[in-house]
């Protein structure tokens, strides 16, 4: 398997454009989760899914932020419209089941908002 | 969440162990202790994970309190590749699975 696939790898953009982040996990893996990385807040979790229904989006900064996953295959983060202080790296995960497997993260997606 | 508490940063030395603490004095009787390490520029990946006893695979050890109120994990001779951040992280068990990152422990190797 070739792992945690996230695309783009790097996204500049305008204020108040879309932007869509893609996920596609680990085959079987039944957790997917989204997390956002800066130097100021560190590692933060926005969401997370199980068998590809949202469980918890309290990390989820404003209305502003929404994410879906249509299939086990892939799941989209998606910001609109986008704010300078959106900037930072984007990491998607994901693992087998809950507590006793490991969590396998992409190579994250670093977000540029000017 | 149940909180760790870990050193902000920590130096150690090529070739040399290096012990890394956590405390978790609020660990619930069923929550997994796991440890994941940040290395520059990349991902956060999976180091190791343990419920009571200690644990021991290819990348090091973990071992834990016998109150499970805090841990270490034990890197046995460590190389410049080690330089990370390493993140001990409670996986709640309380209706959710998450896993939530702390600020972790920046380690620096010397040469």
């Amino acid at each position: 398997d070739a792992g945690v696939i996230q695309s783009p790898r790097h996204e500049v953009t305008e204020m108040g454009q879309e932007v869509t982040l893609r996920c596609k996990p680990i085959s079987g893996h039944d957790y997917l989760f989204w997390y956002r990385q800066t130097m100021m807040r560190g590692l933060e979790l926005l969401i997370y899914f199980n068998n590809n229904v949202p469980i918890d989006d309290s990390g989820m900064p404003e209305d502003r932020f929404s994410a879906k996953m249509p299939n086990a295959s892939f799941s989209t983060l998606k910001i609109q419209p986008s704010e300078p202080r959106d900037s930072a790296v984007y990491f998607c995960a994901s693992s087998l089941d809950g507590l006793n497997t490991e969590a396998f993260f992409g190579q994250g997606t670093r977000l540029t908002v000017v | 969440d149940a909180k760790t508490t870990q050193p902000n940063s920590m130096e150690s030395n090529e070739e040399e162990p290096v012990h890394l603490p956590c405390n978790h004095s609020t660990i619930s009787g069923t929550d997994y202790i796991h440890w994941y390490r940040q290395l520059p520029s990349q991902g956060p990946e999976y180091v190791i994970h343990g419920l009571t006893s200690n644990v021991n695979n290819r990348m090091a050890s973990l071992a834990i309190a016998e109150d499970r109120k805090s841990s270490t994990l034990i890197l046995h001779r460590a190389t410049l590749r080690d330089a990370a951040v390493y993140y001990c992280i409670l996986r709640d068990t309380r209706g959710a699975q998450k896993l939530v990152f702390g600020q972790g422990t920046r380690l620096t190797i010397n040469p």
